[in-house]
């Protein structure tokens, strides 16, 4: 069965570090999402992508965050420099789009702990 | 604004019950609503997802309802089992780039 794949599982860095998540999403899927869920919250969207563009980032800190997909397959969400608040696990979704029967699968996620 | 909440916050129950978890949202123009469970510290799973026309959806022992018009929906979840103890988050799809909304989520255990 496909699946979005997520690397790394697990990261732990320092503050002021710059640091990576990648996404792989399901072969097709033309929509792909970027959350981020904090402990015992529901998941915060913070990116989207339709293909190659963004439509829409309103909930992404853009002094330290930035994401790109340049392909319109895989995509990288980037923190420079973390700080200690950015502790959380990424998520991330893709799904067929285009229709009411939008379905996010989602991978299983980067754990980030911010030393 | 749209605002998705869940009842009950947690529940623990005996294996074998038959149980049902509660999501209500304020705004009835959605395009569909899902529910996720969620092990901890894991991604989310896609468990049901119904389409603003329909009425419900079933999957095994799942079986999701929408009423759309009340701003309700529920997860019922036949014959528990100690392996259904996660978290279950609805989230409803809305707006023009059918954003999820989502609320917090119910804790459930089911004891052996």
């Amino acid at each position: 069965e496909a699946e979005v794949a997520q690397s790394p599982r697990y990261k732990i860095t320092e503050k002021s570090q710059a640091v990576a998540f990648w996404c792989d999403p399901i072969s097709g899927h033309a929509t792909l999402y970027w959350y981020r869920q904090i402990l015992g919250q529901g998941p915060e969207l913070l990116v989207q992508f339709q293909d190659e563009s963004v439509v829409d980032d309103s909930q992404l800190p853009k002094d330290r965050f930035s994401a790109e997909r340049l392909k319109g397959v895989d995509s990288t969400l980037k923190i420079q420099p973390a700080e200690l608040g950015d502790s959380a696990m990424y998520l991330c979704a893709s799904s067929p789009g285009g229709s009411s029967y939008n379905e996010q699968f989602f991978g299983p996620g980067t754990r980030l702990t911010v030393l | 604004k749209q605002e998705v909440t869940q009842i009950p916050a947690a529940l623990s129950v005996p294996e074998g019950e038959n149980l049902v978890l509660n999501c209500s949202f304020t705004d009835s123009a959605i395009y569909n609503l899902q529910w996720f469970r969620q092990d901890p510290g894991k991604g989310l799973t896609s468990l049901l997802l119904i389409q603003s026309s329909q009425r419900e959806q079933t999957s095994g022992r799942l079986n999701a309802s929408l009423d759309k018009s009340s701003g309700r929906s529920t997860l019922y979840i036949a014959a528990s089992q100690p392996g259904d103890s996660a978290t279950y988050l609805c989230a409803v799809s809305a707006g023009n780039n059918r954003k999820l909304i989502w609320g917090l989520g119910t804790s459930l255990a089911v004891n052996p």
